[in-house]
């Protein structure tokens, strides 16, 4: 069956600009969960959503926002892009009681 | 509050040689812990993972790893390592249901030598 599939691989963006990436999960995982990868930072979770709503979110500002729709899909929106936003965003969907995370192949983000 | 210590940054071994990479973790509770490795420009595939039962957890590609309650660790082993291990390594612990997310360990890069 397809993978986590996540979309743009790559976007450049200027400072300022706003960006939405993508995330659409295996079919019939219901979870979708959002990381951050940074060469300083390391993996950050950014936050989780189950059945369109958000359950948990990691300490990132407000700045960072998601959503979920009903096909599971997800969005994650980023707005006044800082330099520092920089990053490979993965995400990773699982089937709710399994507690594994299957991971898509990121979106190399790159503000200038 | 979770966290996960990979002590090697870097590593490197000789192709065939045995491999092993230490994870230390702290958690509150009964912890989930997983093995990942990324290799360069992609995401992240499953080694293996442990959520109770036999300590011992075999994963893909010939790897395994030992999870020991009184340490706080889950080592990840293999017997004789290839040129395609070459990747970065990532120890997680999670608390289960996916609510939580992940905690994740710095990674450590391992380089094989022909």
């Amino acid at each position: 069956k397809a993978g986590v599939t996540q979309t743009p691989r790559y976007l450049i963006k200027t400072r300022g600009q706003q960006v939405t990436l993508s995330c659409s999960p295996i079919s019939g995982h219901r979870s979708v969960s959002w990381y951050q990868q940074t060469p300083g930072q390391g993996l950050q979770f950014l936050f989780e959503y189950f059945s369109e709503t958000q359950r948990n979110k990691g300490n990132f500002p407000g700045r960072f926002s998601g959503r979920q729709f009903s096909n599971s899909r997800s969005e994650m929106n980023v707005s006044t892009l800082e330099l520092g936003d920089s990053a490979l965003y993965l995400c990773a969907s699982s089937l709710e009681g399994e507690n594994g995370y299957t991971f898509g192949s990121g979106t190399r983000l790159t503000v200038v | 509050a979770q966290s996960v210590t990979q002590p090697d940054i870097h590593i490197t071994v000789s192709e065939g040689a045995s491999l092993e990479l230490r994870c230390n973790y702290s958690y509150g509770a009964t912890p989930y812990l997983f093995w990942y490795v990324q290799s360069p420009g992609q995401g992240l595939q499953l080694l293996l993972k442990y959520f109770s039962g036999d300590t011992l957890v075999q994963g893909i590609k010939g790897f395994e790893a030992e999870f020991k309650r009184s340490q706080s660790s889950f080592n990840l082993r293999k017997p004789s390592v290839h040129w395609s291990d070459a990747a970065e390594y990532f120890c997680a612990v999670g608390g289960g249901g996916g609510a939580d997310g992940l905690t994740f360990g710095k990674g450590t890069h391992l380089i094989i030598q022909p």
